[in-house]
Formats: structure tokens, sequence, C-alpha cells
């Protein structure tokens, strides 16, 4: 299992603002490593949404946004559409382990 | 626009070496201060960082699988490789290759993507 874990599943109504959490210990995000945030759409590869804590790519809508306090992070998603159904992933640096790690996923259903 | 494409076969037997090659276009891997990596994510499951690589050749294991895996670079064809050696069926997945976003490897983003390949280790 991830040492970095999010919530299973959240839901929302179209144009509702929902939130992922992404938490994580003293030896990744309460390190103060850099927390990234993945979008996947079933059978696609991942697709990078937020880097840095909160930095948007380009083409990246600013109805994403993220944040980080302590041993956790965050994504938020405003203004919910149809097609932020997807599943969303965290990423971060863990020192004791040494490697990259991803959190364990939370599917995000527009009700 | 950096494109990532990944080759190599679907089925790999049980004990053997899987293969993999990263053809990029687009860009180059030799630009500069750049890294490349693996991530796999096996099938209804979540991802994991399998290894990186700099533009100079320098390589970045997962402890976990540093024993039976290699990275390497080709800069004349422009690709970037994986084989792991002695797969079982633990390493059956999708395997994505991916450009590291900033100029460091521990924590960066992956910026570009490949599509990803599934390969099932199988007897």
């Amino acid at each position: 299992q991830s040492v970095v874990t999010q919530p299973p599943s959240v839901s929302g109504a179209p144009g509702q603002r929902v939130s992922i959490s992404c938490t994580g210990s003293s030896s990744n995000i309460g390190a103060g490593y850099d927390v990234h945030w993945y979008l996947q759409l079933p059978g696609t590869a991942p697709k990078l949404l937020i880097y840095s804590t909160n930095n948007r790519p380009s083409g990246v809508p600013d109805r994403f946004s993220g944040s980080k306090s302590g041993t956790s992070a965050s994504l938020a998603i405003s203004g919910l559409q149809a097609e932020d159904e997807a599943e969303y992933y965290c990423q971060s640096f863990d020192s004791s382990l040494g490697v990259s790690v991803f959190g364990s996923g939370t599917k995000v259903t527009v009700l | 626009q950096l494109q990532l494409q990944e080759s190599g076969p679907g089925l790999v037997k049980t004990s053997e070496t899987l293969s993999l090659t990263c053809s990029v276009s687009g860009g180059s891997v030799s630009s500069s201060n750049s890294y490349w990596g693996w991530v796999r994510q096996p099938p209804g499951k979540g991802l994991e960082w399998v290894g990186s690589i700099y533009y100079s050749g320098t390589t970045f294991y997962s402890p976990s699988l540093k024993s039976r895996i290699t990275i390497s670079i080709d800069t004349p064809k422009n690709q970037f490789s994986l084989k792991l050696t002695s797969v079982t069926a633990a390493d059956t997945a999708v395997y994505f290759c991916a450009r590291l976003g900033d100029d460091y490897v521990w924590g960066s983003w992956f910026d570009y993507w490949g599509q990803g390949t599934l390969v099932t280790v199988s007897s």
C-alpha cells in the first residue's frame, strides 16, 4: 500500500466544489517535498494537473487548485463538470524510502 | 510538442527479461539537465515509480526493483530503455515512459507521458 493515502472516492453534482486530500507523513509531504497532481481517464496515461503544490501547466483550467499544510495536501475542483470524472493521483517524494511516491488514487464521480 | 511512445513485447514469460523502449519525438533525450523515467501501473491499481535516467546516463532506481532493473539511454536513436530481469506475475502492468518536468529527479513531476503499454507476465 502507498505511504501517501487518498480517499477512494469523492463525488459531487455539476457546478459544485470537491476536494481530494493527500495524506502523508514527516518523511514525504511533511518534510516539505513538492506535491503534484494528475488526472487519469480509463485506459489513458496520467495527465499533469498541478505541479509543485499549486502551479497549473499551460492549458489546465483555473478550476483546479492545490494547497498543502503540514503532512497533507489537497486538490480542489470548483465548478465540477462531467468531464472531470476520472481517477486523481497525488505524487511526492519519500526520503525514508528514497522513491517518488504516488497516492493511492481517488475516483471522482460527477452525480 | 514532445511525444513519447513505448514499444516492446506485450507478453513475457515468467523468469525472463522484460524489455521496453521509449521513443522520443519533438525533443531530445540529450537535452541538457533533462530527466526521463518509467512508471508502471498494475491492472486496476495505482501508479508506481520504477526508475529514472539523467540525460548524461546517470540512473536512479526504485529500491524494490534495483537488483533487477537497468535503464539506459540511446542518444543517436533518441530513445531510452527499460530492462527488468527475472519477472514474475507481480510485474504485470501498464508501463509508461515519461519526462520529468524539472531539472531534479527526487520528487519532480512528470509532464509528458507515453500512452503506456501493457506487459503481461505469464508462464
